[in-house]
């Protein structure tokens, strides 16, 4: 059974960082996946952050990809979401997920357990 | 760009069928998943590609798609299968690709 446990979750002040990382235990290979970010609030439901997979190849979703980075660590099975420039409208619950590819497109198989970011001043 | 419906709220005695649909142009040309979500979790995928289910989901949730809507129909509901549930296409239409519907609120009475 795959699990991904996340952290780094902080409260963040406008213009600053937001920096979570996922570990990736057991299942099949950790390079025959992608590996997603996605948060939620109330005011956006659930959106897309975007996707990496084992040798760095990423997609972002457009409204995000400016201030998003993404990063992995095959030999450590993690991966990491960067977001700069948060504001209030960046505070959700944010998870990281596994990416399957299907009939046409993706879908997420496996979550994290999610994890907080407020954004206040 | 592709725009998911779901009806906020259903509500459904135990033992009963709830439906919950999910309405987006041409939705019977895109793959379709489900996702159950309980107060305070992480979302859980329960159906995929319209209408298969992963391992270790009950077979009473199934799924269904054609022409502008994708249904999820859970059977003998149980308590525990109260929950939000969130339809979710690739749109590559859209800027972000991945859609997900607005969520549904399954209250079981």
């Amino acid at each position: 059974q795959v699990q991904l446990q996340q952290w780094g979750a902080r409260p963040l002040k406008p213009s600053e960082t937001l920096s979570l990382s996922c570990a990736v235990s057991g299942g099949d290979s950790f390079t025959d996946h992608y590996w997603s970010w996605i948060r939620q609030s109330p005011g956006k439901g659930l959106e897309w952050i975007g996707e990496i997979n084992h040798s760095g190849t990423t997609m972002f979703n457009p409204s995000l990809k400016s201030r998003v980075t993404l990063s992995i660590d095959k030999s450590r099975k993690q991966f990491s979401l960067r977001l700069t420039a948060v504001t209030a409208a960046d505070t959700a619950v944010y998870f990281c997920a596994r990416s399957v590819t299907v009939a046409r497109g993706i879908t997420f198989d496996f979550w994290g357990q999610g994890a907080l970011v407020a954004v206040s001043s | 760009s592709n725009v998911l419906t779901q009806s906020p709220s259903v509500s459904v005695a135990p033992g009963q069928t709830a439906r919950i649909t999910c309405g987006g142009n041409d939705m019977g040309s895109k793959s379709v998943h489900w996702y159950q979500q309980k107060s305070g979790r992480a979302p859980v995928l329960v159906v995929f590609d319209d209408s298969d289910r992963p391992s270790g989901i009950p077979e009473r949730f199934s799924g269904s798609n054609s022409g502008n809507t994708a249904t999820l129909t859970i059977r003998r509901v149980e308590v525990g299968d109260e929950a939000d549930y969130y339809c979710q296409v690739w749109d590559s239409d859209s800027d972000s690709h991945v859609v997900f519907g607005g969520g549904t609120q399954l209250t079981v009475l």
